[in-house]
Order: C-alpha cells, then structure tokens, then sequence
C-alpha cells in the first residue's frame, strides 16, 4: 500500500515555480523521501531524493518539515516539457532490498 | 553509455498465453527491478534481481517469474495470461542494493495487451 498522499492534479503558469506537497505521516526514521516523474508513455524518471535535510539540484529542491510528516517538490522555473505525473514516495527497506511504493501521483499541467 | 532498454515495445496475446519481456541495464548496474503499470495508476513493484537472484518480491502470483544473466540484462515471465495483466511493465536498474540509496533508471517500458 502506498504510504503518502498527493493532490490529485495540478496546475501552474509557464516560467512559475510549481510547488506540489506531499504528506507521508508515517515515513520511518530511515526511510528516504523519493520523487520521480512520468511523461507522458515514459518510464518514470527519477527527480531527488531527501532524509532530513533539504535538498537541491539541477532540476528541482526538495523541503522535507522537521517532522519529517510531509515535504514539497519545488520545480523553480515550470516549462511545458514539465507537464507529466509527479510521484512522492517513501523508499521501504524489507528483507535486504529496496523496492519503491507508488501512490496515484500528482498531474501537473503547466500552461503558457 | 546506454540506458535501460527494453524489447518488445508492444505486444499483444491472448488469454492462457504465456509471454516474455527482455531488458538490458545500464552499463554498469547489477540490480534489476521490475513494475507492471496498470492504465491511470503508479506503477506496482513485481520482484527484484540482484547478481541473478530474486531478493525481494511484491504481491504477485507465481506465474510472474524472472531471470537476470550473468550480464545483468533480465526477462520477466508470465504464464497462463489473464486480462488483468493488461499493462505496462517497466524495468529498472540501479547500481546498488543498499538502504535507501540510489536511484533507479526506469526503461520505456512493454505495452501488454491481454485479448
């Protein structure tokens, strides 16, 4: 089952920052917090990834609360190529491996 | 260097059929994971393979089997095909089997349609 909970869709001007929250109120002490996105009959591709601190790099930044209960994707200039489903998910570690759990995701449309 | 590839890019069978779905890591990758992606969902961990074995598998049945080669490259399996396993499987490959670290690098993905 999935373990985080994301709106549904989303909307946000071309050149805008698009901010999509993510809530994970029961993410463990050493699970990561991972965000991939899906273009349109794509394979998922894979964003940034957070434990505590908040994170940056050159696609988007990643604010993690000190509670660790949610966090933010934050992509700071939105084009139309970023238009596809954004996914929050908590990293599971059982019985030596690491698969990832993905929920329903976020669809942002960005608009001219 | 190469990404995840993966053959075919479609396919259609039928019910009771049996097929085979290939994918060759990036260079330099000794993991290998695979997801079916049902239409309008997130994708649904199936099973991992890490140095050929299977080291982690999700809620699937067993007529969904796999393989990975000496050269990392892997097939999934599927027998007795029903019409719920209309899908999108997805590869993926990741240099590490560790906790919480790495990132995986998804492949285009196999369309399966179960007639």
């Amino acid at each position: 089952d999935a373990k985080t909970t994301q709106p549904t869709s989303m909307d946000c001007a071309e050149g805008r920052a698009a901010n999509l929250p993510c809530n994970h109120s029961t993410i463990s002490g050493n699970e990561y917090v991972y965000w991939y996105r899906q273009i349109h009959s794509q394979g998922p591709q894979y964003i940034i990834h957070g434990l505590k601190n908040n994170e940056t790099n050159e696609m988007a930044s990643l604010i993690i609360t000190e509670d660790r209960k949610s966090s933010t994707l934050i992509l700071p200039h939105a084009t139309l190529r970023d238009t596809a489903v954004y996914y929050c998910i908590v990293s599971v570690f059982s019985g030596g491996y690491n698969k990832l759990i993905f929920g329903a995701g976020t669809r942002l449309a960005v608009h001219p | 260097e190469t990404g995840v590839t993966q053959s075919p890019t479609h396919l259609i069978k039928t019910r009771g059929q049996q097929v085979t779905l290939r994918c060759s890591s990036q260079s330099g990758h000794n993991t290998v994971s695979w997801y079916q992606q049902a239409l309008g969902q997130g994708p649904q961990f199936i099973f991992q393979y890490y140095r050929e074995e299977e080291n982690g598998r999700g809620n699937f049945p067993p007529r969904f089997s796999g393989l990975q080669f000496p050269n990392y490259s892997s097939e999934l399996n599927v027998n007795a095909l029903e019409l719920d396993d209309s899908a999108l499987y997805l590869c993926a490959s990741s240099s590490r089997v560790t906790l919480n670290t790495g990132e995986l690098f998804f492949g285009e993905g196999s369309r399966l349609t179960v007639l």
